[in-house]
This record gives structure tokens, C-alpha cells and sequence, in this order.
């Protein structure tokens, strides 16, 4: 299977800056079709998770554009721009392109 | 709008059986690849299982091969989780979510259903 980690475990940001967070694989990501199915999630307190973004980069809809995601091979980034408090809760890598599908540990990011 | 509304959950001893179900509308349920995933109290995300729009093609986590069972009824837009031989280690609230066809991302998640084994 391959593992996920993802650092920092927990980050404390602060309103109006910037804040970043790592995923890593234990083997690359890039499939036999060329797509690398690397996806980010957040899931604010007592909710299910929503879809940031999807394919290392790609924006969902309805996505902030505060969101941004990048990376390669077997290391990807997520970037909030400047934080707002909404964006309080756990976010997870996940990859899909070997079964089973697998996520990060999660992190937990609070002001 | 996609809802996804998961039902069945509850408690249940170990090695009993539970069956859960997502009733899925605002999406032409039956064109989609389904999964499930789950979230142990207080824990990460686990993926459990997949099933093609069809039910031709099912993929499962190697903990729950053999004891969990996805389907579907696309007749009722309705997605399944027969639950067998239940361990403790199988309480976890139970997601459905739709995938992102072609994309192979989690795009629309139901509010998911507990299930706890304990004795």
C-alpha cells in the first residue's frame, strides 16, 4: 500500500497569512496514464470532508482561489494564501492512483 | 444540488451483521462510481471500498475483504454496505461519497452514519 504522511501535523496560523502543507508518498504518485490522482481535503469540525483539489492541482468548484495546490512525483504541496477563519479544521492528502486508496494523517490547522 | 444521506447505522455486537445504505439524488446516480470511506472516533480518513457505476468492478480495502460487501440498486439511487462478521475495530462513522469520473477524487460526501461494535 502506500503511505501518506503529511507535515506539520498540527499548525497554528495566523488571519491574513499565508500557510503550507506538506504530503509526501512512499512511492510516486504518477500513474500508467500519466495523471498523478493526488487530491486534497478539509474537513471543518463536525463536518464530512469537502474536496479542495484534485490532480495535485485543479481546483474544485466553488473553491476559494486561496487554495492552491502543486507537486510532483512523490511530493506535493497545499497553500492557503492568507487564512481566513473558516478555514479552521483537519486537511488531508489522499491518493488514487493505486488501490487502496490511501490518506495522510491529517493536519490540523486552528488561529 | 448532489445530496448523498446516509441511514443504518447503530450498534451492533461483535460478529453480528449491520447493513447501511446512502440514498443519493441530484446526480444521475447510476452514470457515477460509488465509494465508501470511514473515520474511526477522533481519527483519519480510511478508504473501504469502491464499486463502478454498474457493479461490475468492485474494489475493497484488504481488512474488510470477505466481511464487507458494497452494491448498488441504481433502480433506487441507492448505495450499500452489508456489514458481516462485524469487529470492534469496524466502529467508525461511514461516509458515501461520489467520485469525480475520469478524475478519481472524492467530490460530494453524505453527513455519513455511526457504527459501533461493542458488546
Amino acid at each position: 500500500d502506500i503511505v501518506m504522511t503529511q507535515s506539520p501535523l498540527s499548525s497554528p496560523v495566523t488571519l491574513g497569512q499565508p500557510a503550507s502543507i506538506s504530503c509526501r508518498s512512499s512511492q510516486s504518485l504518477v500513474n500508467s496514464d500519466g495523471n498523478t490522482y493526488l487530491s486534497w481535503l478539509q474537513q471543518r469540525p463536525g463536518q464530512p470532508p469537502r474536496l479542495l483539489i484534485y490532480k495535485i492541482s485543479n481546483r474544485f468548484s466553488g473553491v476559494s482561489d486561496r487554495f492552491s495546490g502543486s507537486g510532483a512525483g512523490t511530493d506535493f504541496t497545499l497553500k492557503i494564501s492568507r487564512v481566513e477563519a473558516e478555514d479552521v479544521g483537519v486537511y488531508y492528502c489522499m491518493q488514487a492512483t493505486q488501490f487502496p486508496w490511501t490518506f495522510g494523517p491529517g493536519t490540523k490547522v486552528d488561529i | 444540488q448532489v445530496q448523498l444521506v446516509e441511514s443504518g447505522g447503530g450498534v451492533v455486537q461483535p460478529g453480528r451483521s449491520l447493513r447501511i445504505s446512502c440514498e443519493a439524488s441530484g446526480f444521475t446516480f447510476s452514470s457515477d462510481v460509488m465509494h465508501w470511506v470511514r473515520q474511526a472516533p477522533g481519527k483519519g480518513l480510511e478508504w473501504v471500498a469502491r464499486i463502478s457505476h454498474d457493479g461490475s468492478s468492485i474494489q475493497y480495502l484488504d481488512s474488510v475483504k470477505g466481511r464487507l460487501i458494497i452494491s448498488r440498486d441504481n433502480s433506487k439511487s441507492t448505495l450499500y454496505l452489508q456489514m458481516n462478521s462485524l469487529r470492534d475495530e469496524d466502529t467508525a462513522v461511514y461516509y458515501c461519497a461520489k467520485d469525480l469520473g475520469g478524475s478519481w477524487a472524492l467530490d460530494y460526501w453524505g453527513q455519513g452514519t455511526l457504527v459501533t461494535v461493542s458488546s
